[in-house]
């Protein structure tokens, strides 16, 4: 069945580091990928995206290429901050069919357990 | 835009109790979704909907019904709560389409007694 697998922490770092999280999924078909991030206390928040092969995600310095042959996405970043501390999700989407509902296909997340990382001063 | 819009922020249940967590969302989204968020279980998916009147059951469904009168509200009532239903409840809506991502609610912190 589908699934991803992401390194789970907890990660620290010290600020300025460099950052990778890796992840690697298991899918059928062709997924877009998605990497969420949470702060404490908050909601998920769509850190970046890429739907189709060698394609690279970027937003916030945080960057992503879309490796097929691999089937990985992994998150990096150049030099992390103290304010980058949060827990990340790596979601690739899938397109799924509903057991109970006939002939209802539609996009499902799979998300991985998330890695917590922690930037100290 | 105010995104999606859960309430209650925190409730605290007793067990056996009934109640609805309430999720709004004002971006015309088609797909709404419930996670439930436990520490070491990541995500789970409890319910889902693809449009008004179309509903299914996720991985974690038994307990908590669901449904879609309308494109804009998805509540997620919690049949009779028990102390297993403890967690953090996320509400989430996207577009229909690979190239979307969710957007989600503050989340609800449940706890039951």
């Amino acid at each position: 069945g589908d699934s991803v697998t992401q390194m789970e922490g907890p990660v620290t770092l010290s600020e300025e580091a460099f950052l990778t999280i890796n992840c690697t999924y298991t899918a059928t078909g062709y997924p877009s990928l998605f990497w969420y991030v949470q702060y404490p206390g908050e909601g998920l928040q769509l850190l970046l995206k890429a739907t189709k092969a060698d394609d690279k995600g970027s937003n916030k310095g945080f960057e992503a290429t879309y490796r097929k042959e691999t089937t990985s996405f992994h998150l990096e970043k150049g030099s992390v901050q103290v304010s980058d501390s949060a827990v990340y999700f790596c979601a690739p989407l899938v397109h799924s069919q509903s057991k109970r509902l006939r002939k209802t296909s539609y996009d499902k997340v799979i998300f991985g357990p998330g890695t917590s990382l922690s930037v100290i001063p | 835009n105010a995104g999606v819009t859960q309430t209650p922020k925190f409730q605290v249940l007793k067990t056996g109790q009934s109640m609805t967590l309430q999720c709004a969302q004002d971006m015309n989204h088609e797909y709404m979704s419930w996670y439930r968020q436990d520490p070491g279980m990541g995500l789970r998916l409890i319910h889902y909907s693809v449009g008004a009147g179309i509903t299914d059951q996720g991985e974690v469904p038994n307990g908590y019904n669901v449904s879609r009168s309308t494109t804009e509200d998805f509540p997620l009532r919690l049949l009779s709560a028990a102390p297993s239903q403890t967690s953090v409840y996320f509400c989430a809506s996207r577009e229909q389409g690979a190239s979307y991502g969710y957007t989600f609610g503050s989340g609800t912190r449940l706890t039951v007694v």
